[in-house]
Formats: C-alpha cells, structure tokens, sequence
C-alpha cells in the first residue's frame, strides 16, 4: 500500500515549456485534490475532484488544466509554464465526507 | 469567505518547555478543523480532525481543542523530533475543499 504517489519528484522548465505532473492514489479514494505552496502562503487548492468523471476549479486555476483519468490517477498539466507556477505541487486524496486528506511527497518545480 | 489564521509563524521552544499554537478561524458552517505536520521536504502528515466546538483530541504530546472561533494545539514536554511545521485547515459545509492557514514552524531545541 503506496498511499499518494506523485511523478516526478523534480522538474525544471523553461518557460513556455508544457508538462504533466502525475498523482495515483491506492487507497479506492473517491475525492483527490491538487494544492500548491509557496513560501509564506500556505497550502492553495488548484483544481480538484469530488468522484471519478468530475473536476472543480479551486482557488488558484489559472494556467492549469486536470484529468481524472479514473479513480485513482488525477494529473495536473500546464500547457505553457510561466516562472510564477515556480513551486512545490502536493496531490492529495479523501475517501469520502469529513475525513483526513491523504498527501503524497510533492513535485518541487522550477520554470526558469 | 472562509479564513485561517496561525499564530504565531514561528516559535522556538526549548525541550520539556510547553506551549500551545493558534488557528484562528472563520466559515461558514464548520465541517471539520483539520491539524496536520509538516517536515521539510515532504507532503503534511494528519494529526487530528475536530468536528464540534467542545471536542478535544490526544496522541502522544499533543492536545487539539476547539472553540467556535478557534482551535488549539497543545504541546506538552516537547522533543526535538517534534520540530516541524504546524498546518491549520479548515472544511465548510459547502464544500469538498480544505482552507489552509500558513503554517506555525516549531523549532525545539535540546
């Protein structure tokens, strides 16, 4: 049982490179979730999704896309990366209601 | 709009010396108060969830209560390994999302 894995773990761009971060989860999780943090910001959800086929913007979308490809992958793209998605990118999943979101290690990402 | 606030950012404790963190909170409509651990170079680790204002939660040298305005997180006799950041977050009845506050990085020396 791997939990929430994340790949890769590092990746530098240059800008106006695209790529796509992968996140699986093991765990037959309904809800997984993708956040980013940056030094004195705090943990900000990007896009989401509730159950397998849905996905919901978050507080920070703009220059991200997702695919739920089923139930247990979750990928976050960005078509054209910019220095200001330069970060540290957490996927997360939840099995239902109000239950404890599962993190995976993190993709640190640089885009020079 | 929903809103999470730590206090203080940073605290350096020595070991054995006590001390609680802050999570002020607003939403509206509490689902769950979530507190997690965070080390450096890794994804927040859970620690305890809090539904109602009342409740209070243990493990180990850690106590979690919570207010209808706030939450705490109490720590008692801490050790070194207990050096970490402290993350605060939030879940509204509206929604699926978590609302983090920025974290309280905790520094215990020996």
């Amino acid at each position: 049982n791997a939990g929430v894995t994340q790949t890769p773990k590092f990746q530098v761009l240059k800008t106006g490179q695209s790529m796509t971060l992968q996140c699986a989860q093991d765990m037959n999780h309904n809800s997984m979730y993708w956040y980013r943090q940056d030094p004195g910001m705090g943990l900000r959800l990007i896009y989401y999704s509730a159950s397998e086929g849905t996905t919901d913007k978050g507080e920070v979308p703009n220059g991200y896309n997702v695919s739920r490809l089923n139930k247990r992958e979750f990928s976050l793209r960005l078509e054209s990366a910019a220095p200001s998605q330069t970060s540290v990118y957490f996927c997360a999943s939840i099995l239902s209601g109000v239950n404890e979101q599962f993190f995976g290690p993190g993709t640190r990402l640089t885009v020079l | 709009e929903d809103q999470v606030t730590q206090s203080p950012e940073a605290l350096r404790l020595q070991e054995g010396e006590s001390s609680s963190l802050n999570c002020s909170y607003t939403v509206s409509g509490l689902r769950g108060l979530f507190w997690y651990r965070q080390d450096p170079g890794k994804g927040p680790e859970f620690l305890f969830t809090l539904y109602s204002a009342g409740e209070e939660k243990e493990k180990e040298r850690l106590k979690a209560t919570l207010t209808k305005k706030e939450s705490f997180l109490h720590i008692t006799a801490p050790k070194p390994e207990d050096s970490a950041t402290y993350l605060c977050a939030v879940q509204a009845n509206s929604g699926y999302a978590l609302n983090f506050g920025k974290g309280t990085s905790l520094l215990v020396t020996p």
